[in-house]
């Protein structure tokens, strides 16, 4: 099992509010990335950091944003909750100076907008 | 349009079978990544091969590559009800502006294996 946490596993949520989905891991990994996924669906990058102070924004735009103020902690923020943002949000975490290693996922949340 | 195409989008065997899932590419790889998803939970990678290589074994998993026709394949043999999951393929490829690259999934291959 990777040493990469996500909380809450599941939220429900109203329209509107503020949330923050956690992300933290414990193996000193530099590079951390947050995926979206519907059910039966690929994955879809929304955000990536390679290091402390550093984001970048992925491929599918997202209205989420992200920190990275501490190397093994990654939280991913929606101001405003919207139904179109309930999906499945994993983070994940490698270690090296380029994308050619693998990635430990954390086990996702799940996040419902009602 | 999806970097990574898994072929196919599900399979159902029973035990005791050899499951193949395929994977397709478009542009020039670094390696190429197979990753398992149990129902509801986060992906678990499973092997990496590099772009200079062609098989690469791993206990019951074998994984080709041909750069030619821009293609993967993963072999489960003598496959368990535990290997039920959905697999994925991620392609290591691209370039950010910072001169990083990051993993392109697929749709990936729901399997189900039958006791």
């Amino acid at each position: 099992e990777a040493d990469i946490y996500q909380t809450p596993r599941y939220l429900v949520i109203g329209t509107g509010k503020k949330i923050t989905l956690e992300c933290s891991q414990t193996m000193g990994h530099d590079k951390m990335y947050w995926y979206q996924q519907d059910p039966g669906m690929e994955l879809h990058l929304i955000h990536y950091s390679y290091g402390v102070n550093s984001t970048e924004k992925g491929d599918l735009s997202s209205e989420s944003t992200v920190s990275r103020i501490r190397t093994e902690h990654f939280p991913l923020t929606l101001e405003s909750a919207r139904p179109s943002h309930t999906s499945q949000y994993l983070c994940a975490s490698s270690v090296g100076p380029k994308s050619h290693y693998e990635q430990y996922f954390g086990p996702g949340t799940r996040l419902t907008v009602t | 349009s999806q970097q990574g195409e898994e072929d196919p989008q599900a399979l159902s065997i029973q035990e005791g079978e050899n499951a193949t899932m395929n994977c397709s590419y478009k542009t020039s790889i670094n390696n190429l990544q197979w990753y398992r998803q149990n129902s509801g939970r986060g992906l678990v990678h499973l092997i990496l091969i590099r772009s200079n290589e062609r098989e690469k074994h791993s206990g019951r998993l074998r994984v080709t590559l041909d750069t030619s026709k821009k293609s993967s394949s993963l072999l489960i043999t003598a496959s368990r009800a535990a290997d039920t999951a959905s697999y994925f393929c991620a392609t290591d490829s691209r370039e950010t502006m910072s001169g990083y690259s990051t993993l392109t999934f697929g749709k990936g291959t729901m399997l189900l294996v039958s006791p």
